[in-house]
């Protein structure tokens, strides 16, 4: 069974203190890694796809990686307005389906 | 990518009846998907719908609890039938993206079963 699991469930961090979100993954034949972010009340918004280990995607403050096992989230000199919750997804196989894991929710300080 | 409007945006219903979801998307897509997200948790699937054909749905989740509409490739409703407290979640449905854009979703109806 696909499993997909965030760490930390809450981050909180200052204003340009920079950090990472971890996502691990135990899927068969991944045909993408996908983060997302969600706001209160708001469906998630796609931000990268990854699809084989040593790729990376860049996005503003944003920069998301891959290996065989687990992808980071890495956000530099994040900004209030960063503060969301985080979401991790994979699919595998021949399904569509998107497994989630439950994310982390980031808190930015001024 | 696709836009997706989803609505009701929230609805606070009694238990024992229904509520219908609609999902419009601006263009035509093969696979629209509803999830669930209960409090403090992921998302998770609860069905497929092609148009066409009948919904395929996950495990734990049966037709006769949320049946599934897909009269056309830009349209589809999930309800939600017979309510319980239990099933108070964020729904959400969702398409694939083109290229390289990942799945889009709507923004989700907010249930409250009292």
């Amino acid at each position: 069974e696909d499993q997909v699991t965030q760490s930390p469930e809450a981050l909180r961090l200052q204003e340009g203190e920079s950090s990472s979100l971890n996502c691990s993954y135990t899927v068969s034949g991944l045909r993408g890694l996908f983060w997302y972010r969600q706001d209160p009340g708001k469906g998630p918004e796609f931000l990268f796809t990854l699809y084989s280990a040593g790729e990376e995607k860049e996005k503003e403050r944003l920069k998301a990686t891959l290996t065989k096992k687990e992808s980071f989230l890495h956000i530099t000199a994040p900004k209030p307005e960063d503060s969301a919750t985080y979401l991790c997804a994979a699919s595998g196989g021949s399904n569509y389906k998107l497994t989630f894991g439950k994310g982390t929710l980031l808190t930015v300080n001024p | 990518s696709a836009v997706i409007s989803q609505k009701p945006s929230r609805d606070i219903c009694q238990r024992g009846t229904s509520l219908t979801i609609q999902c419009q998307v601006d263009s035509q897509v093969t696979m629209m998907f509803w999830y669930r997200q209960q409090p403090g948790q992921s998302l998770t699937l609860i069905a497929t719908a092609n148009q066409g054909s009948e919904a395929t749905y996950e495990s734990g989740f049966v037709i006769d609890k949320f049946p599934i509409s897909r009269p056309n490739l830009t349209f589809s409703t999930l309800t939600v039938s017979n309510m319980s407290p239990e099933d108070s979640s964020i729904y959400l449905c969702s398409v694939e993206g083109s290229g390289t854009d990942g799945y889009t979703f709507g923004s989700g109806t907010r249930l409250t079963v009292v």
